[in-house]
């Protein structure tokens, strides 16, 4: 059973076009980050959020962490070829750095 | 500078046969991390050690499984006898205690 939910799953899209992804718990945490892992390689880093409320932006990547802090989105604005990947949300509890993952959503953005 | 660095890179063995993957964290990082990727499930944390001594093992699916830092700039993960549901991308990550974790290439292991 996953801790956290992402949804979609998998994503195509054409390039310039917009998209969203989600990240849900039941659970709070303290942090909430996300990856993006491309074929062959290990996870990224992209961003970490940490007060509820939060927004953080990463050029045409929109970063939102949820007031309850259980929940987070990921937007892709104008999306590129390049933003091909596994993207990867995690959650972290306030005491250690133990990071429980997401199951993933796969974007697949085609020229 | 080097970051985590894994091998091998991919291992193909026999059911029954042990495996030994081995991880160099990145110099400096205090706390290492094994993951293990496969499609059903997705990434998930198998042991992590903080300054050498292991913190949280509730991952580590059965006693096949087992892992070890004998320093700070490496550590090992061993599957004794592996299973061919051991098949999997396995991931080893370093930090500093709450820090970011940087992840290695990954072991991609087949389990025939």
């Amino acid at each position: 059973t996953q801790l956290l939910e992402q949804s979609p799953q998998f994503l195509s899209i054409q390039e310039g076009e917009n998209l969203t992804v989600y990240c849900n718990s039941s659970s709070v945490f303290s942090s909430l980050q996300w990856y993006r892992q491309e074929p062959g390689e290990g996870p990224v880093l992209l961003v970490t959020v940490v007060t509820g409320g939060e927004v953080k932006k990463l050029k045409r990547l929109t970063f939102q962490f949820g007031d309850a802090r259980k929940d987070s989105s990921l937007h892709i604005t104008a999306a590129q070829p390049g933003d091909t990947g596994l993207y990867l949300c995690a959650g972290g509890k306030a005491a250690g750095n133990k990071l429980t993952f997401g199951g993933g959503t796969r974007v697949l953005v085609k020229p | 500078d080097a970051g985590v660095i894994q091998s091998p890179r991919h291992e193909v063995t026999e059911m029954g046969q042990e495996v030994t993957l081995r991880c160099k964290p990145i110099s400096g990082h205090n706390s290492l991390f094994w993951y293990r990727q496969t499609m059903m499930r997705g990434l998930e944390l198998l042991i992590y050690f903080n300054n050498n001594v292991p913190i949280d093992d509730s991952g580590m699916p059965e006693d096949r499984f087992s892992a070890k830092m004998p320093n700070a700039s490496f550590s090992t993960l061993k599957i004794q006898p592996s299973e061919p549901r051991d098949s999997a991308v396995y991931f080893c990550a370093s930090s500093l205690t709450s820090g970011t974790q940087y992840f290695g290439p990954g072991t991609r292991l087949t389990v025939l």
